[in-house]
């Protein structure tokens, strides 16, 4: 069965450096997420996009977050200068397409960043 | 938009008891709802979706209108149920399209 794939598993970074999350969701998918986890608290909504920009954004996706789809297949997540408050796992998420019952969300095994 | 409430952070039970995780909905117009699964070191799993009214691992969930409520069931709980478990209802509009998780219940099965 096919995969959302998500690189790396574990980041550390310094306060203040950029980092780079990657996913590559499944190939047919067009919907696209990326959520948030924050240890012990519940997985949070940051981004959707679709057709090659952002659907929907919550307020916690500030100017220091921006996604990518590069290249039709991998779909990034950039955070531009990381806070400790930014340590959390990230799970990318990837849908067939809309308002379907048929179509729920496939997650990644998510990338947990630590920021020292 | 539509949220939920899962009232039980932690939920205890001994295997082979029965075992209910409660979710509570708010909704403006049709709920879709699904109950999603992450067991220990893996990733967010669909568990069930309302409108297929399956039976997934022996779990079952009936949206109840009246309640407002997607309580999932198993009648004979199983070591191998413990995990975290997390409602999420759809909100949808347009081209939006997402899940919005409530706080989730971890479930320990004893043996």
């Amino acid at each position: 069965e096919p995969e959302v794939t998500q690189t790396p598993s574990h980041q550390v970074t310094q306060m203040g450096q950029e980092v780079i999350l990657r996913c590559v969701p499944i190939s047919n998918h067009l919907y696209f997420y990326w959520y948030r986890q924050i240890l012990g608290q519940k997985v949070e909504f940051l981004v959707s996009f679709y057709n090659n920009e952002i659907s929907e954004k919550s307020e916690i996706f500030d100017d220091q977050f921006s996604v990518e789809r590069p290249d039709g297949s991998n779909f990034t997540l950039k955070i531009r200068s990381t806070k400790l408050e930014d340590s959390a796992m990230y799970f990318c998420a990837s849908s067939e397409g809309g308002r379907s019952y048929n179509s729920p969300l496939h997650f990644g095994n998510g990338t947990r960043l630590t920021v020292t | 938009a539509q949220r939920v409430t899962q009232p039980e952070k932690l939920l205890s039970v001994f295997k082979g008891a029965p075992v209910e995780l409660k979710c509570n909905y708010s909704y403006s117009g049709s709920p879709e709802l699904f109950w999603y699964v992450q067991y220990s070191r893996q990733r967010l799993q669909l568990l069930l979706r309302h409108i297929s009214r399956e039976s997934i691992k022996g779990f079952t969930a009936d949206l109840n209108k009246g309640e407002t409520s997607f309580h999932l069931k198993k009648p004979f709980a199983q070591e191998e149920d413990s995990a975290m478990y997390y409602c999420a209802p759809l909100n949808s509009g347009g081209s939006n399209y997402k899940l919005t998780f409530g706080k989730g219940t971890l479930l320990t099965v004893n043996p």
